[in-house]
């Protein structure tokens, strides 16, 4: 039943590691997105899919690549892994100017 | 810059006082409006939103927001808090003339004591 599920919903690692974070959501959305939470609850956007086309990237290291195999998934990748990239990572998804849904969280901590 | 402002950062209060939260944007045009609840250990929900009509919006939980669009305002209010109210509070715009692209606040930390 769930509606956007991540996995895997904690991830700890080492610094210059590589590291992937899943997606799917079972609602019929059309747009995907990436949230970082920083350690200080900020939410910024990372990342947005419309019908696995990419239509918004922020400003976020090129280390970071999202990846969208088909409108449900959104996966979302992270090359040499840093510090400072330890967050929770929101996915979310909605139709087309309606509320967010999100996902759990994966919690990163890079170490 | 266009921006999403969270006028506190933490706020602490004890069980039946009264809640408002600031919320201010400063996207012109026409926005929708969110107030979104993260409760400890759980994802986000959706407390309440606005998309037109009657600017004073009830939502879940007792929770109710009202929009000042002279103001660019979007206050969270809760008559009288619970212990079950403690949470992080974002709210979040999006605007017509940036795409609908959804914009959070740096998000409250609300602290309920018993």
């Amino acid at each position: 039943d769930t509606a956007v599920s991540q996995t895997p919903k904690y991830l700890v690692t080492q610094m210059g590691n590589d590291k992937s974070i899943k997606c799917e959501q079972n609602l019929g959305h059309d747009t995907m997105y990436w949230y970082k939470q920083d350690s200080k609850k900020f939410l910024k956007i990372m990342f947005s899919y419309n019908n696995k086309e990419l239509i918004i990237n922020e400003t976020v290291p090129n280390r970071f690549s999202p990846k969208s195999p088909d409108k449900a998934h959104l996966n979302l990748h992270i090359n040499s892994l840093e510090l400072g990239d330890s967050a929770v990572y929101f996915c979310a998804s909605r139709r087309t100017n309606s509320p967010l849904h999100f996902g759990n969280g994966t919690r990163l901590t890079v170490t | 810059a266009q921006s999403v402002s969270q006028h506190n950062h933490h706020v602490i209060l004890s069980e039946a006082a009264s809640l408002e939260l600031g919320c201010n944007y400063s996207y012109g045009g026409t926005v929708n409006l969110f107030w979104y609840v993260q409760y400890p250990g759980q994802h986000l929900q959706l407390l309440l939103k606005y998309f037109s009509g009657d600017p004073l919006v009830k939502g879940i939980k007792g929770f109710e927001a009202e929009f000042i669009k002279s103001k660019f305002s979007f206050n969270l209010r809760k008559p009288s808090v619970q212990w079950s109210d403690t949470a992080e509070y974002f709210c979040a715009v999006n605007a017509r003339r940036n795409d609908y692209k959804l914009s959070f606040g740096a998000g409250t930390t609300v602290t309920v004591r018993a």
